[in-house]
């Protein structure tokens, strides 16, 4: 059984530019979180996609948005990407039933 | 959400118990104590979670004191592969968001 999909695993880009990371959740799961993760500290919640609907969202700018898909996938999209932005971008997925599982992540370097 | 406190590291020799603490003591009676780790690069994988009563799985047992306040994850056979930050979160459910702190560092000694 495929886990959380991610990709892609590393990607760099420069200031000011837009990236679209993507993901695949687990089978059976229906709800697609995003989190940031920077050098050396825990993961910090950026939203939360249920029923193709954003349904919670953490303290991101609006550069942050994101988007589900009717088969559950989703992307997340940074536009104007700033220096700081620089993280490992986790995603995961979860149901009612069943607690998260986590991807392995995308490591996004903007130089 | 409630916040955590965890010791930033700990040690433990190798098929020793390892005994993670938290302390929870503004936790709500309908959060749960969720604990995760995450090794080196890796996405964080859960572990396992309680409410009230104790629990045990595969992986580890999950004590949580009568008052709530504080719990503690003991690895019952540290293994060097055990070496990862382990974080212990308070949420309201397993479709909430999680609210990661820093975590604890374990790392498993030969």
């Amino acid at each position: 059984d495929a886990g959380v999909t991610q990709s892609p695993t590393h990607l760099i880009k420069t200031r000011g530019q837009q990236v679209t990371l993507r993901c695949s959740p687990k089978s059976g799961h229906d709800t697609v979180s995003w989190y940031q993760q920077a050098l050396g500290q825990g993961p910090q919640f950026i939203f939360q996609y249920y029923e193709e609907e954003e349904r919670q969202r953490g303290n991101f700018p609006d550069r942050f948005s994101g988007h589900q898909f009717p088969n559950y996938s989703s992307e997340l999209n940074v536009n104007a990407l700033l220096l700081g932005d620089s993280a490992l971008y986790l995603c995961a997925s979860s149901s009612r039933e069943y607690g998260y599982t986590f991807g392995s992540g995308t490591r996004l370097t903007v130089v | 959400d409630a916040k955590t406190t965890q010791p930033p590291s700990m040690d433990c020799a190798e098929g020793r118990a390892a005994n993670l603490p938290c302390n929870h003591s503004t936790i709500s009676g309908n959060e749960y104590v969720y604990w995760y780790r995450q090794i080196h690069s890796q996405g964080p994988q859960y572990i396992i979670h309680g409410l009230k009563n104790n629990e045990t799985n595969e992986m580890a047992s999950l004590i949580i004191t009568e008052d709530r306040k504080s719990s503690t994850l003991i690895l019952p056979h540290a293994t060097l592969r055990d070496t990862a930050v382990y974080y212990c979160i308070v949420g309201r459910g397993s479709n909430y968001k999680l609210t990661f702190g820093k975590g604890t560092l374990l790392t498993v000694n030969p």
